[in-house]
């Protein structure tokens, strides 16, 4: 079974530019996740989809945005890209509120 | 404030050196604990779940335990492939539906 695939691995931008990231969960998965991982701060939740709808959000500003597709596939969007954004972006599914998070292996964020 | 803090931050291991490290949690509605292995430049690998005090899970050299407060995960004559990051979570109820909080993670450095 394939895993949690995240596109692309990495990515560079300048300051003021957006961005999208893609994540395709599990096969069968219907909910996905979306954290920032930084080494100061940890994991960070940025939001959750499930079915597309935004269950859940998490206490960033609203250039952070996301959206889900039928396939249960999900996009993140970042607008006016900021410094402070640089970070690994983490993508997570699972099949249902009782099962653990599997992740990808992230989008690297670079910001200039 | 749900919180959880993972100690220590990191730990320096010689081969076959057994350890424990510790996630403490305060959380409202528990609904279960999970532990978390990070390689660098890699997501979370999925370990263990736990969701009621006097819990254990065991996986080859590794045993995750649970009380009312904190967890530890075991790990028993360590070896070098074992170096990563390990990341405890917790889901907790929130309003309307759950939530995952992440520990910043203890780093464990295993020496042949």
């Amino acid at each position: 079974k394939a895993g949690v695939t995240q596109t692309p691995r990495y990515l560079i931008k300048t300051r003021g530019q957006q961005v999208t990231l893609s994540c395709s969960p599990i096969s069968g998965h219907r909910s996905v996740s979306w954290y920032q991982q930084t080494p100061g701060q940890g994991l960070q939740f940025l939001f959750e989809y499930f079915s597309e709808t935004q269950r859940n959000k998490g206490n960033f500003p609203g250039r952070f945005s996301g959206r889900q597709f039928s396939n249960s596939r999900s996009e993140m969007n970042v607008s006016t890209l900021e410094l402070g954004d640089s970070a690994l972006y983490l993508c997570a599914s699972s099949s249902d509120m009782n099962s653990p998070l599997h992740f990808g292996n992230g989008t690297r964020l670079t910001v200039t | 404030e749900d919180q959880v803090t993972q100690s220590p931050e990191a730990l320096r291991l010689q081969e076959g050196e057994s350890s424990s490290l510790n996630c403490s949690y305060t959380v409202s509605g528990l609904r279960g604990l999970f532990w978390y292995r990070q390689d660098p430049g890699k997501g979370p690998e999925f370990l263990f779940t736990l969701y009621s005090a006097g819990e254990e899970k065991e996986k080859e050299r590794l045993k995750a335990t649970l009380t009312k407060k904190e967890s530890f995960l075991h790990i028993t004559a360590p070896k070098p492939e074992d170096s990563a990051t390990y990341l405890c979570a917790v889901q907790a109820q929130g309003s309307g539906t759950y939530k995952y909080i992440f520990g910043t993670g203890t780093r464990l450095k295993v020496l042949a």
